[in-house]
């Protein structure tokens, strides 16, 4: 089957740097995704990996490593308004979304 | 009109009733997705189209029925409304960039009692 993991809830501290990892077992690849949602608000994207590595954006990061089914989107410099769920998302053979249940980050001052 | 559009914001439905969910989108994409939100559950895909005048089935089909006459609406009908459908939807589409990435309407937050 196709699984989406990636943790329920984080806390990070206000100006830290926080990583957030996601695993995945999908038909096919094609590419990995990464969006924001707001409480109450749409997903908005953020990034995209499609070859193994580092794309960095900003203040925010997402690595791949395809050989390992695995991702992760770094946080630098965390801001209050960066208080989200953050949801992992990857391309399947039918370059169909599937998509993890979405990590909430609280951020504490 | 500016990305993508849903009506209602919100609504409360009794259950057996018929409820259509409205999306247009005004960037051309050629293909749209309507998903459903369950807390705890991640986005789930109801059902796409690539391309208007087809239509496909996604994870969760089942109660739900789509349309895509053109390219910028795509609406979700309830044909008879039951409690299970209660939930958040949301509207998405893609087309236009090298990777596809999925844009998303506002949703719906739809109640059924």
């Amino acid at each position: 089957g196709q699984n989406i993991d990636q943790p329920t809830e984080m806390t990070a501290t206000e100006g830290a740097i926080v990583q957030i990892n996601c695993t995945y077992q999908t038909s096919g690849f094609n590419g990995l995704f990464w969006y924001q949602q707001h409480a109450g608000e749409a997903p908005t994207f953020l990034s995209y990996n499609v070859l193994d590595g580092l794309e960095e954006k900003g203040r925010f990061s997402s690595f791949l490593s395809r050989s390992k089914g695995y991702s992760y989107l770094l946080l630098k410099e965390l801001q209050m308004k960066d208080s989200a769920s953050y949801l992992c998302a990857v391309g399947d053979s039918n370059y169909q979304l599937i998509w993890g249940a979405g990590t909430k980050l609280i951020i504490k001052p | 009109i500016a990305g993508i559009t849903q009506a209602p914001t919100s609504q409360i439905l009794a259950a057996g009733r018929r409820m259509t969910l409205r999306c247009t989108q005004d960037m051309r994409h050629n293909a749209m997705y309507w998903y459903r939100q369950d807390l705890g559950l991640g986005l789930r895909l109801i059902h796409y189209s690539n391309t208007a005048g087809t239509t496909g089935k996604g994870e969760v089909p089942d109660g739900y029925s789509v349309s895509r006459a053109n390219t910028d609406d795509f609406p979700l009908t309830l044909a008879s409304a039951v409690p299970s459908q209660t939930s958040v939807y949301f509207c998405a589409s893609s087309g236009t960039s090298d990777y596809n990435e999925q844009f998303f309407g506002p949703g719906t937050r739809l109640t059924v009692l």
